[in-house]
């Protein structure tokens, strides 16, 4: 899988916006973009993924790069509920269904 | 909830015996994978059955080994264990299609002493 760097860490005031960003440069033509959290003492949990379109759901926002070299998790308003290792993964079709997790950024939210 | 669900919970072990670890997908998901998150090596995969069948093996040793039973359930052994081996082990379950999100168990945590 393709390589994907992120901030160790982020801190963010409850009620605000978050932005966490996600670097691919290597992204293949066929990788989709995923992202899971983890909150404390529990396993990862999706949270969106998508290909080339900015995509929402009821738990975020992805909005990605024009040449897909990076993308943007958006969590419109942090709750405490949301402090949690973020992870950003590649994942393509054709090479197998496991999850390379790397390293994540872990999201604080103060109140 | 994700609907996966893994047994025990915490199992606390010496160095040198063998255990196994369960795992029940969500209900209609043919896939299962585990996982493995030790603070020195993050969260890695080890193995993914597909309707019974290995489709894939990540960082598995070979102490390691699991199979998945005609009703979907899994079972992950660990034998000879090392100090190392202390980690949570996460089973993940997810319908068929590559792209398909994957719902992860609660994890159990094993304490190798």
């Amino acid at each position: 899988d393709a390589k994907t760097t992120q901030p160790n860490s982020m801190e963010s005031n409850e009620e605000e916006p978050v932005h966490l960003p996600c670097n691919h440069s290597t992204i293949s033509g066929t990788d989709y973009i995923h992202w899971y959290r983890q909150l404390p003492s529990q396993g990862p949990e999706y949270v969106i993924h998508g290909l080339t379109s900015n995509v929402n759901n009821r738990m975020a926002s992805l909005a990605i790069a024009e040449d897909r070299k990076s993308s943007t998790l958006i969590l419109h308003r942090a709750t405490l509920r949301d402090a949690a290792v973020y992870y950003c993964i590649l994942r393509d079709p054709g090479a197998g269904n496991m999850l390379t997790f790397g390293g994540g950024t872990r999201l604080m939210v103060k109140p | 909830d994700s609907g996966v669900t893994q047994t025990p919970k915490h199992l606390i072990t010496a160095t040198g015996q063998r255990v196994t670890l369960r795992c029940s997908p969500r209900s209609g998901d043919l896939s299962v994978y585990w996982y493995q998150q030790s603070l020195d090596q993050g969260l890695q995969f080890l193995i993914h059955y597909y309707n019974g069948e290995e489709r894939a093996k990540g960082n598995i040793l070979e102490r390691f080994s699991a199979q998945q039973f005609p009703d979907l359930h899994s079972e992950l052994n660990l034998s000879s264990l090392e100090l190392g081996d202390s980690a949570l082990y996460f089973c993940a379950s997810s319908v068929s299609a590559p792209i398909n999100e994957q719902f992860f168990g609660p994890g159990t945590r094993l304490t190798v002493l």
